[in-house]
């Protein structure tokens, strides 16, 4: 089975600053997708970014960006000039992309972001 | 196009009574996936209904069960209510193409407290 490790229960960051959460999973199966979701306290979970195993190229989305690390199992997500806004729980996913197979998301433990003006 | 809604959106139960929550997808979705979320467990998968029909179940006892309709919307149901079944229940959609990978779009919760 599929797991997924968020080892950072909280993090902070200032306003304007950079942030880095960090993600691990554990799979042998060799096609799969990633994703992080966004979860403010308001509670409706939005998709932040995903990143397809088989693409090399890390994804970004504005401010967001990841470093996937397949050898090594590593996933994790930079936030470039964090805003009052990003504040909220992060969660890992991870999906399987055999053909057929689940549309379950398996998913970390989540990380708590506060981001102080 | 409107996102995910659930209804109801906040609900209190005693133990042993049973619970219906109600998932709408986004139009045009086929696949709905049911989630449940606590503080001690995190978010673990309920199971997930296309085409009116159950592809997956996760490790939860029989008292979970759901439905898909002929629109795609989704009932989940839960019988015999335990005070360890409060928890936020999130509904999630997709297209349902099968073109390639399709993002799972959530509903803002159904919050349900069982005393």
């Amino acid at each position: 089975a599929q797991t997924v490790t968020q080892s950072q229960p909280e993090m902070s960051v200032q306003e304007a600053e950079t942030v880095t959460l960090s993600c691990t999973y554990d799979t042998s199966e060799s096609d799969y997708y990633l994703f992080w979701y966004k979860q403010p306290p308001s509670r409706q979970m939005i998709l932040v970014i995903r990143q397809e195993a088989y693409k090399q190229q890390n994804a970004t989305e504005n401010r967001f960006s990841v470093n996937f690390q397949k050898a090594a199992k590593s996933f994790s997500l930079k936030i470039s000039d964090s805003q009052l806004g990003d504040a909220a729980m992060y969660f890992c996913a991870y999906r399987s992309g055999l053909q057929g197979g689940s549309e379950k998301l398996v998913f970390g433990k989540g990380t708590k972001l506060t981001v102080n003006p | 196009k409107a996102g995910v809604t659930q209804t109801p959106r906040y609900l209190i139960k005693t133990r042993g009574q049973q619970v219906t929550l109600s998932c709408s997808p986004i139009s045009g979705h086929r696949s709905v996936s049911w989630y449940q979320q606590t503080p001690g467990q995190g978010l673990q998968f309920l199971f997930e209904y296309f085409s009116e029909t159950q592809r997956n179940k996760g490790n939860f006892p029989g008292r979970f069960s759901g439905r898909q309709f002929s629109n795609s919307r989704s009932e989940m149901n839960v019988s015999t209510l335990e005070l360890g079944d409060s928890a936020l229940y999130l509904c999630a959609s997709r297209a349902g193409t099968g073109a390639g990978e399709e993002t799972q779009y959530f509903g803002p919760g159904t919050r349900l407290l069982v005393l």
